[in-house]
């Protein structure tokens, strides 16, 4: 069985500038989720889908990042314009069915924004 | 906002010796699932207990779940090195399937 795929693995831009981050989750995951993990943390998460759906969205910093989870299968997330403190590994997840069964992760995003 | 807190943040313990790490939670539970994440990589699952089970084993590993204290502890039976890694608690929540995680417990297990 494939996993979560994400790409791209690094990414390093300046300030005010935009990135997108892609999420191929496992075929058949209903859910999906993105995480923000900065250096030492926990990851927090950012926005949670159910199908193409938004199930909570409430820790995401709407003035500068978006997501959208397209025909409920892959999903992007982006920010812009990125800040200093945007710098962190953005993670995807996938589960099967909502809140009831493990989460399989990918290897997720380095940002750095400098 | 974080809905688990594991203790301690770091642990550091010799191999063949027993790592016991604990999560508080605040709100009710559908479910609580613990995870492993080695140095620069993704997060792997370890066990899900769900609110109405008390313990459960896999392997190595022992969770306990007390719904009425709102904790739960991970224990690792006889360390390897290679279970070097940080470890997080993750809760379901019973209102609304949000998968938040804690902190985590940094573990090092000298050879």
């Amino acid at each position: 069985e494939a996993g979560v795929a994400q790409s791209p693995r690094y990414k390093i831009i300046e300030k005010r500038q935009s990135v997108a981050f892609w999420c191929n989750p496992i075929s058949g995951h209903a859910t999906l989720y993105w995480y923000q993990q900065i250096l030492g943390q926990g990851p927090k998460l950012l926005i949670q889908f159910q199908n193409n759906g938004v199930v909570d969205d409430s820790q995401l910093p709407k003035d500068r990042f978006s997501a959208e989870r397209l025909k409920g299968v892959d999903s992007t997330l982006k920010i812009q314009p990125a800040k200093l403190e945007d710098s962190a590994v953005y993670l995807c997840a996938s589960s099967l069915i909502v809140g009831n069964t493990e989460a399989f992760f990918g290897q997720g995003t380095r940002l750095t924004v400098v | 906002s974080q809905q688990g807190e594991e203790d301690p943040q770091a642990l550091s313990i010799q191999e063949g010796e027993n790592a016991t790490m604990n999560c508080s939670y605040k709100t009710s539970i559908n479910n609580l699932q613990w995870y492993r994440q080695n140095s620069g990589r993704g997060l792997v699952h370890l066990i899900l207990i769900r609110s109405n089970e008390r313990e459960k084993h896999s392997g190595r590993l022992r969770v306990t779940l007390d719904t009425s204290k709102k904790s739960s502890s991970l224990l690792i039976t006889a360390s390897r090195a290679a279970d070097t890694a940080s470890y997080f608690c993750a809760t379901v929540k019973a209102a609304g399937n949000k998968l938040t995680f804690g902190g985590g417990t940094r573990v090092l297990v000298k050879p």
